[in-house]
C-alpha cells in the first residue's frame, strides 16, 4: 500500500523559505493528485496546494503568491516551497494523496505522518 | 471558495449515548453528474494523522465501526455517532472535495 513521508527543517527563520519533500513508497505516482495541506497548533486542517503532473498544479488562493510544488518522480517525490514565512506559517504539514485516480474530486487518503515546521528567530 | 463550517465547536457525550456532528457548506456538494455528494468526515486523535471515517457523505471507510453514521446532502450534513466509546474521543472535520478542497473548523468529542 502507498505510504507517505515527510522531511525537511523543522525550524525557518521568519521571511525565509520554507522547503519539504514527500517521499512516495509503495506505488506509483502516476494518475493522482498529490497535495499538502497542513495544520497549525491546536487548530484546523487547511489545503495547500495540489499538482498532477510538472503542468497540473493548484494552489490555496491565500497562499498562491508564497507557494510552489516541485516534483521529482524518478525519486518518488515532491516538494513545497513556501517563500516570506512569518510566526503564522507555523504548523504541521502533511503531504496527501486524492484517493481517486485522474481526478480532484476525491477525499485525501493516505496521509503522512506530518512533520511540524516553528518559524521563529 | 467553498466555505464549510461545523457544529458545535465541541461536545460531551456519556459512553454508549449518541453523538451528533453537523456540517454546512456554503453551497451545494450535489454533483447533478453523478449525483453524489462530495464530502468526507474525518477523526482525528492527539498528534495522530486525520483518519477517514466517511466519503460520498454517507459511505464508511473500510474498517470504520458501523457505529459511525454519515448523512445529509446538498448543503447539510451530519455524522453521528450511535453509541459513543472511548476509543471515539477525537476531533472531527468534514472536508469538500467539490471544488478546490476546503475543512470544517473541527468538532472535538469528549466523553461526559
Amino acid at each position: 500500500q502507498v505510504q507517505l513521508q515527510e522531511s525537511g527543517p523543522g525550524l525557518v527563520k521568519p521571511s525565509e523559505t520554507l522547503s519539504l519533500t514527500c517521499t512516495v513508497s509503495g506505488g506509483s505516482m502516476d494518475f493522482y493528485y498529490w497535495s499538502w495541506i497542513r495544520q497549525p497548533p491546536g487548530k484546523g486542517l487547511e489545503w495547500v496546494g495540489y499538482f498532477y503532473s510538472s503542468e497540473k498544479f493548484n494552489f490555496n488562493p491565500s497562499l498562491k503568491s508564497r507557494v510552489a510544488i516541485s516534483v521529482d518522480t524518478s525519486k518518488k517525490q515532491f516538494s513545497l516551497k513556501l517563500t516570506s514565512v512569518t510566526p503564522a506559517d507555523t504548523a504541521v504539514y502533511f503531504c496527501a494523496r486524492v484517493a481517486l485516480p485522474g481526478t480532484t474530486g476525491g477525499w485525501f487518503d493516505p496521509w503522512g505522518q506530518g512533520t511540524l515546521v516553528t518559524v521563529s528567530s | 471558495d467553498i466555505v464549510m463550517t461545523q457544529s458545535p465547536d465541541s461536545l460531551a457525550v456519556s459512553l454508549g449515548e449518541r453523538a451528533t456532528i453537523n456540517c454546512k457548506s456554503s453551497q451545494s456538494l450535489l454533483y447533478n453528474y453523478d449525483n453524489k455528494d462530495y464530502l468526507a468526515w474525518y477523526q482525528q486523535k492527539p498528534g495522530q494523522t486525520p483518519k477517514l471515517v466517511m466519503y460520498w457523505a454517507s459511505t464508511r471507510e473500510s474498517g470504520v465501526p458501523d457505529r459511525f453514521i454519515g448523512s445529509g446532502s446538498g448543503t447539510d450534513f451530519t455524522l453521528t455517532i450511535s453509541s459513543l466509546q472511548p476509543e471515539d474521543v477525537a476531533v472531527y472535520y468534514c472536508q469538500q472535495y467539490y471544488s478546490t478542497p476546503s475543512f470544517g473548523q473541527g468538532t472535538k468529542v469528549e466523553i461526559k
